[in-house]
């Protein structure tokens, strides 16, 4: 299994473009999750899908960050305008079914707005 | 509001001497808990957790002390090896029928110095 595959592992943007990560959760995990990591904040759920469908956005910063999950086997998070505060890792993970215990992080996406 | 707590933001040790590292929790609902590794570049990798009816998990080296009257837990590294150089992060999860979702601390980073 190549475990949470993440895209790209580093961006480099300018303030107010469009930035879309994008991750490939382990085949047969049904729930998937993505984090931000700072040093301010540690890790920080942004949004988890279960069954493809979002459960809970309530760490989504603002209007600016959308997620989606077409399907079982992609996910998105899109940014759009970014902005210099939004520079940080964001890691997607995956969980199997029966409990969110054994998550599976990807190798995270390090995204710079300057 | 950062519901996991880790005060320590780095910890350097002797090799071969005893790394404790410590978390603490304000959430009473907080039924589960896990610690995580990380290296840089990678993604957390799962390490160690404690059901909240129990004290005490040992795996190996390894061994995770959960006080529940005082919303404490930490993770005891003995002995520890160069290896174990990396970010720790604490985690915490309210029961929620197969929605599970972590709640992170912001992360300890150990040094182990040879």
């Amino acid at each position: 299994d190549a475990g949470v595959i993440q895209s790209p592992r580093h961006e480099v943007t300018e303030m107010g473009q469009e930035v879309t990560l994008r991750c490939k959760p382990i085949s047969g995990h049904n729930s998937l999750f993505w984090y931000r990591q700072t040093m301010m904040r540690g890790l920080e759920l942004l949004i988890y899908f279960n069954n493809n469908v979002p459960i809970d956005d309530s760490g989504m910063p603002e209007d600016r960050f959308s997620a989606k999950m077409p399907n079982a086997s992609f996910s998105t998070l899109k940014i759009q305008p970014s902005e210099p505060r939004d520079s940080a890792v964001y890691f997607c993970a995956s969980s199997p079914p029966g409990g969110n215990y054994g998550y599976t992080f990807g190798s995270g996406t390090r995204l710079t707005v300057v | 509001d950062q519901q996991v707590k880790q005060n320590s933001p780095s910890l350097s040790v002797q090799e071969g001497r005893i790394s404790i590292l410590n978390c603490d929790y304000t959430n009473s609902m907080f039924d589960y808990f896990l610690w995580y590794k990380k290296y840089p570049a990678e993604g957390p990798t799962f390490l160690i957790s404690i059901s909240s009816i129990k004290d005490k998990n040992e795996d190996g080296r390894f061994t995770v002390f959960l006080n529940k009257s005082a919303k404490h837990l930490s993770l005891h590294i003995v002995p520890s090896q160069p290896g174990d150089s990396a970010v720790y992060f604490c985690a915490a999860s309210v029961p929620n029928f197969g929605n599970e979702k972590l709640t992170f601390g912001t992360g300890t980073r150990l040094t182990i110095i040879p």
